[in-house]
């Protein structure tokens, strides 16, 4: 069975930092891409990144771009999203997706459950 | 950054009805859309990608169309569980981008 289980979210203070993280089964893991999608409180979805496979090319939103930064792990099937200069507009619940391809840029077919991170002082 | 447009914001539908849904893109995405289906309190799921291809496991009410500019969602038939929040998501080009969502809710 394919899970992603998020961890590491959290409070946190107006410029201040978290990293989060997704530990994945239940797939080969170094076959896909992974990425970070958030949705604000009784908002939309927004895609906040995206890692290729190997892990060698990432990708990042305009409103993240510069102060969050995308990793993976294929030894230890987890990825990260080490967040910096955060600001309320980054208070949401992030979910850790799987790509249908190994080169990022498609469909997500898998999520977890998502993990909370509220900026606030 | 392409934007997409969906419409109606909200749908209001008995069981049994015909939902038929729109997603509109400020420039042509080809068929590289898919469609989610979000349950309050739950994760989205995936229903259909690249404009008209079903994911595994999801009920043949579920049909997608479309390709360039328009493309819609239809479930043929609602069934209770279809009650929920949809949207659609484009990976024709960086920054992936979703759409605002459209809400079936009963009537």
């Amino acid at each position: 069975e394919v899970q992603l289980l998020e961890s590491g979210g959290g409070l946190a203070q107006p410029g201040g930092s978290l990293r989060l993280s997704c530990e994945a089964s239940g797939f080969t893991f170094s076959r896909y891409a992974m990425n970070w999608v958030r949705q604000a409180p009784g908002k939309g979805l927004e895609w906040v990144s995206g890692i290729a496979g190997g892990g060698s090319s990432t990708y990042y939103g305009d409103s993240v771009k510069g102060r969050f930064t995308i990793s993976r792990d294929n030894s230890k099937n987890t990825v990260h999203l080490q967040m910096d200069s955060l600001s309320a507009e980054d208070t949401a619940l992030y979910y850790c997706a799987k790509d249908v391809r190994f080169e990022a840029r498609g469909a997500f077919d898998m999520w977890g459950q998502g993990t909370m991170v509220t900026v606030s002082s | 950054e392409i934007m997409l447009t969906q419409s109606p914001a909200t749908l209001s539908l008995s069981p049994g009805e015909r939902a038929t849904l729109s997603c509109r893109a400020s420039q042509s995405v080809s068929s590289y859309l898919a469609w989610y289906q979000q349950k309050p309190g739950q994760a989205p799921r995936l229903l259909i990608y690249d404009a008209s291809n079903r994911a595994t496991g999801i009920p043949a009410r579920f049909s997608g169309g479309g390709s360039g500019t328009d493309f819609t969602l239809t479930i043929s038939s609602l069934e209770p569980e279809d009650f929920a929040v949809y949207y659609c998501q484009q990976r024709k080009s960086w920054p992936l981008t979703f759409g605002g969502g459209t809400k079936v809710e009963m009537k």
